[in-house]
C-alpha cells in the first residue's frame, strides 16, 4: 500500500467546491504531517500552492487565491485541500507531499476535471 | 525575482553518465535547501534528492549510489550527476527551492 493515496480523478461543476483528499497509510499519522498540495496543468512545472499542518501552522503560495484552503480529517488519517467556487482555470492535476524520514514522498496525484 | 534555470538535459544511451545543473538567482544556493524532483512521461512527481542548506544530502532509493547532487556556491548553481542510467530513469528532471519555486525542468530520455 502506498504511504500517500489521492484518487485519480474528480470532476466538479462551476462554481461548485471540490474536496481533495490525501490519504496517509495506516501507520503514518496525518496529525504528525505538514501536508503540501501543489497544481499541475499540461505543459507545466508543478505550482507550490500551500502548507498545511494546523491553521496556526500554514503557509499560502504566492499569488495563490484563498479559495484554496487546507485541512486535515484526522478520522479519515488525511489532507484536504478545498478548492472554493471552482473555475475552468482549476482544471488541472493536484498532487500532495510529506516529508517523511528525509525524503519527499508524492501522492500520484488527482486530475481535476471542470464540467 | 527567483529564478531557476535546468539544463544539461539529453537523449543518453543506457549505462552513460549525465550531469544536470540549475542555474539559480534571485537567492543564494547556499541559504535553502534545494531538491530534485522528476517525472516520468504520463506519469506523476517522484523525489530524486535534497541538498540542505549545511551541505547533508538524501537520496531516493531508486537513485541511491548512482546520482549525487551538489552545488556551486560560487555558481549560485545545483548539479545532479548521473551514472549508471537505466531506460527507467527518462523523465523531466525539475530544480527545486525549498517548495515553492520550480524550474522549467530538463529532459532526460534514456534508450538506446
Amino acid at each position: 500500500q502506498a504511504v500517500v493515496t489521492q484518487p485519480s480523478s474528480l470532476s466538479a461543476s462551476p462554481g461548485a467546491s471540490a474536496s481533495l483528499t490525501c490519504t496517509l497509510r495506516s501507520g503514518t499519522n496525518v496529525v504528525s504531517f505538514r501536508i503540501h498540495w501543489f497544481q499541475q496543468k499540461p505543459g507545466s512545472p508543478p505550482l507550490y500552492l500551500m502548507t498545511y499542518n494546523s491553521d496556526s501552522d500554514k503557509r499560502q503560495g504566492s499569488g495563490v487565491p484563498s479559495r484554496f484552503s487546507g485541512s486535515k480529517d484526522a478520522s479519515a488519517n488525511a489532507g484536504i485541500l478545498l478548492i472554493s467556487g471552482v473555475q475552468s482555470e482549476d482544471e488541472a492535476d493536484y498532487y500532495c507531499m510529506i516529508w517523511r524520514n528525509g525524503a519527499w514522498v508524492f501522492g500520484g496525484g488527482t486530475k481535476l476535471t471542470v464540467l | 525575482e527567483v529564478q531557476l534555470v535546468e539544463s544539461g538535459g539529453d537523449l543518453i544511451q543506457p549505462g552513460g553518465s549525465l550531469r544536470l545543473s540549475c542555474a539559480a538567482s534571485g537567492f543564494s544556493v547556499s541559504n535553502n535547501f534545494m531538491t530534485w524532483v522528476r517525472q516520468g512521461p504520463g506519469k506523476g512527481l517522484e523525489w530524486v534528492s535534497v541538498i540542505y542548506g549545511g551541505g547533508g544530502t538524501d537520496y531516493a532509493d531508486s537513485v541511491r549510489g548512482r546520482f549525487t547532487i551538489s552545488r556551486d556556491i560560487s555558481k549560485n548553481t545545483l548539479y545532479l550527476q548521473m551514472n549508471s542510467l537505466r531506460v527507467e530513469d527518462t523523465a523531466i528532471y525539475y530544480c527545486v527551492r525549498d517548495y515553492s519555486d520550480w524550474g522549467q525542468g530538463a529532459l532526460v530520455t534514456v534508450s538506446s
